[in-house]
């Protein structure tokens, strides 16, 4: 049973425009995390969303982690092309220390 | 290096061979995990150690996996009679500290192949 399913799976669109990606689970969660990798690398750290209704903005990134704790949410303003990667929400459930990865975003930015 | 860093980068080896795999973490990082992810998916936890202990060997998927960490530092992961279903890379992360805050940092990877 995969406890985090993040859609799309795939996206691909042009430089300039607008996408978001989602992270949904049945489970609560007492954080989420987001991590995006690059191909012949492992997954890079972006952000620790810790609060139901945590919203968190990293230059063109805002991530928003949902009230009831069980989905979060990736909106890109102005994709580029060095925004291209798979894109990956972890998520620890209350009194586990293991992170759980969801399914992965593949997100391609066309120049 | 200041980095986790995964040996061999890559691996190729006979179907029933036994292989293992190195992780070295950042210094002062008492966590390890060890995931595996097959053809740029998701990631698939597999164990993770703090100190020298393993609190959670859930996702191991067989008897054939096992792992182990030494001094607090390094760890291997062995396979024993590969499979081709065991084609993978695998990923080891290390952390201050296990718990939920304490961020992951990765290396980048073995890529193994059965053949």
């Amino acid at each position: 049973t995969q406890l985090l399913e993040q859609s799309p799976q795939f996206l691909s669109i042009q430089e300039g425009e607008n996408l978001t990606v989602y992270c949904n689970s049945s489970s609560v969660f007492s954080s989420l995390q987001w991590y995006r990798q690059e191909p012949g690398e492992g997954p890079v750290l972006l952000v620790t969303v810790v609060t139901g209704g945590e919203v968190k903005k990293l230059k063109r990134l805002t991530f928003q982690f949902g009230d009831a704790r069980k989905d979060s949410s990736l909106h890109i303003t102005a994709a580029q092309p060095g925004d291209t990667g798979l894109y990956l929400c972890a998520g620890a459930p209350f009194g586990n220390e293991k992170l759980t990865f969801g399914t992965g975003t593949r997100l391609t930015i066309i120049p | 290096g200041a980095g986790v860093s995964q040996s061999p980068s890559n691996k190729v080896t006979e179907k029933g061979k036994d292989v293992e795999l190195r992780c070295d973490p950042i210094s002062g990082h008492t966590a390890l995990y060890w995931y595996r992810q097959s053809l740029g998916q998701g990631l698939e936890f597999l164990i993770y150690f703090q100190g020298n202990s393993a609190p959670d060997k859930s996702g191991l998927p067989s008897d054939r996996f096992s792992a182990e960490r030494t001094g607090g530092s390094v760890s291997t992961l062995t396979i024993q009679r590969t499979q081709q279903e065991d084609s993978a890379v695998y990923l080891c992360a290390s952390s201050l500290a296990a718990g939920y805050n304490s961020p992951l940092h990765f290396g980048n990877g073995t890529r193994l192949t059965v053949t």
